[in-house]
């Protein structure tokens, strides 16, 4: 099985950074995404590691390290509407079947 | 292109009756899955689809069905409604690659009662 662990909830300022940490247990690795969802809607793709490293895409970052079992996701220059959950989820083996975490409730405030 | 469309938006039943969730993308995505999501347990996979005629299941398989007839529409079939499939359904499709993001439907809030 996979387990894969994410704190419930953080907050953080806006124009600050916060860091969210997701770790891993699985066999067959091949490849972590984060997903951002915002209530009520459906998830949308932020991000994808597979290599070990640092993927930069504007305001967001993630990061891997595939010997750790262990990612984050870095949000900068926070906005209030980035307020929403972060999954992350990952992929065993081929095809599109993605294990998600419980998700992260990021709160911005002033 | 209008992405991934799931019908209807709400839904509810009462137990023991069926229906049928509807999905259709029209991205020519090989790959079609639907998930549940539910409140403290993230979405898990109920069953998934890599190509038009080929279906198998996911973490959450029973008390569901799918078909995929075309590449266009994987139908998520309930056969007798208990409450504990009360949660929001999604549907996915993406395509065959390394990098298969997954774009998913606007969801279905199903309530069984």
């Amino acid at each position: 099985g996979q387990n894969i662990d994410q704190p419930t909830e953080m907050t953080a300022t806006e124009g600050a950074i916060v860091q969210i940490n997701c770790t891993y247990q699985t066999s067959g690795f091949n490849g972590l995404f984060w997903y951002q969802q915002h209530a009520g809607e459906a998830p949308t793709f932020l991000s994808y590691n597979v290599l070990d490293g640092l993927e930069e895409k504007g305001r967001f970052s993630s990061f891997l390290s595939r010997s750790k079992g262990y990612s984050y996701l870095l949000l900068k220059e926070l906005q209030m509407k980035d307020s929403a959950s972060y999954l992350c989820a990952v992929r065993k083996g081929g095809g599109n079947k993605l294990t998600f975490g419980t998700g992260t409730q990021l709160k911005v405030e002033l | 292109n209008a992405g991934v469309t799931q019908t209807p938006k709400f839904q509810v039943l009462k137990t023991g009756q069926s229906m049928t969730l509807q999905c259709a993308q029209d991205m020519n995505h090989e790959y079609m899955s639907w998930y549940r999501q539910d409140p403290g347990m993230g979405l898990r996979l109920i069953h998934y689809s890599v190509g038009a005629g080929i279906t198998d299941q996911g973490e959450v398989p029973n008390g569901y069905n799918v078909s995929r007839s075309t590449t266009e529409d994987f139908p998520l079939r309930l056969l007798s409604a208990a409450p504990s499939q009360t949660s929001v359904y999604f549907c996915a499709s993406s395509t065959r690659g390394l990098n298969e993001k997954l774009f998913f439907g606007s969801g279905t809030q199903l309530s069984v009662l």
